[in-house]
C-alpha cells in the first residue's frame, strides 16, 4: 500500500531534550511538509522540502530542524529551543511542484513535553 | 499575507440534513486554489474538494459542493444528505497559483457533528 507513515504515534519528552519525529512516504512524491496543529489554530507550516538535500522554513520554523537526505524521508527534530513543543505534528507530501496538487497527509504524531 | 477565516468553530446537524460551512479569505492575487480538507476523529487529513479561482463553475464531489464567490472572497462547503461519517473537523485552505509555491494557508477549522 502506498502512503505516508509517521512514527511514533505518541511521544513523550522531558524538557531540555531534543526529539526526532519520523516521516516516510512511498508515493514517490517530490515535496514533503511538516505542520503543527494546536487547538483552535488550524495547521501551521514548519518546514518544507521540494527536492532532496534542500528545504525551506515555513511560518514557525524556530526551534525545529529537518533533513532531506532521501526522497522518501523527511524527519523533523524538535529541539530544546522550541518553547512550547506540545502539539500534534502532521507530515504531508505532494507530487511535483504544481500548486493545484493535493497534499497527502500522514496519521500524525502527538508530542507531549513532561 | 493571505489569511483564511472560518467563523463557525462548531456546528451540528441531524443526519440526512444539509449543512453549509463558511470560509472567507483575503488575498491580493487573482489566480489561486482553494481546498476543503476533512479531519475525522482518527486525525487523518483527507481532501474533500478543491476549486480553481479562474473557474466560474462551482466544484462538486458527490454529496459535497462549494459556493465560490470570487468577488466576495467566499468559499463555502455544502454537505447534502449528511451522514454519521461526515462528523469531523473541516479546514478551508488557500494557495497561490505559482509554480513551486508550497505555502498552503489553513483556516482554524469547523468542528461538525452529525447527530443520529
Amino acid at each position: 500500500d502506498g502512503g505516508i507513515t509517521q512514527s511514533p504515534k505518541y511521544l513523550f519528552r522531558k524538557e531540555g531534550q531534543n526529539v526526532t519525529l519520523s516521516c516516510e512516504q512511498n508515493l514517490n512524491h517530490d515535496a514533503m511538509y511538516w505542520y503543527r496543529q494546536d487547538p483552535g489554530q488550524g495547521l501551521r507550516l514548519i518546514y518544507y522540502s521540494q527536492i532532496v538535500n534542500d528545504f525551506q522554513k515555513g511560518d514557525i520554523a524556530e526551534g525545529y530542524s529537518v533533513s532531506r537526505e532521501k526522497k522518501e524521508s523527511f524527519p523533523l527534530t524538535v529541539t530544546s529551543a522550541q518553547k512550547n513543543p506540545t502539539a500534534f505534528y502532521l507530515c504531508a507530501s505532494k507530487p511535483g511542484l504544481i500548486s493545484y496538487n493535493e497534499q497527502f497527509f500522514g496519521p500524525g504524531t502527538r508530542l507531549t513535553v513532561l | 499575507a493571505q489569511t483564511v477565516t472560518q467563523s463557525q468553530p462548531e456546528m451540528s446537524v441531524q443526519e440526512a440534513e444539509t449543512v453549509t460551512l463558511s470560509c472567507t479569505y483575503d488575498t491580493s492575487e487573482n489566480n489561486y486554489y482553494l481546498f476543503w480538507y476533512k479531519q475525522p476523529p482518527s486525525r487523518q487529513m483527507i481532501l474533500v474538494i478543491r476549486q480553481e479561482a479562474y473557474k466560474q463553475q462551482n466544484a462538486t464531489e458527490n454529496r459535497f459542493s462549494v459556493n465560490f464567490q470570487k468577488a466576495a472572497k467566499s468559499f463555502s462547503l455544502k454537505i447534502s444528505d449528511s451522514q454519521l461519517g461526515d462528523t469531523a473537523m473541516y479546514f478551508c485552505a488557500f494557495i497561490e497559483m505559482d509554480f513551486g509555491n508550497e505555502k498552503l494557508t489553513f483556516g482554524t477549522g469547523t468542528r461538525l457533528t452529525i447527530i443520529p
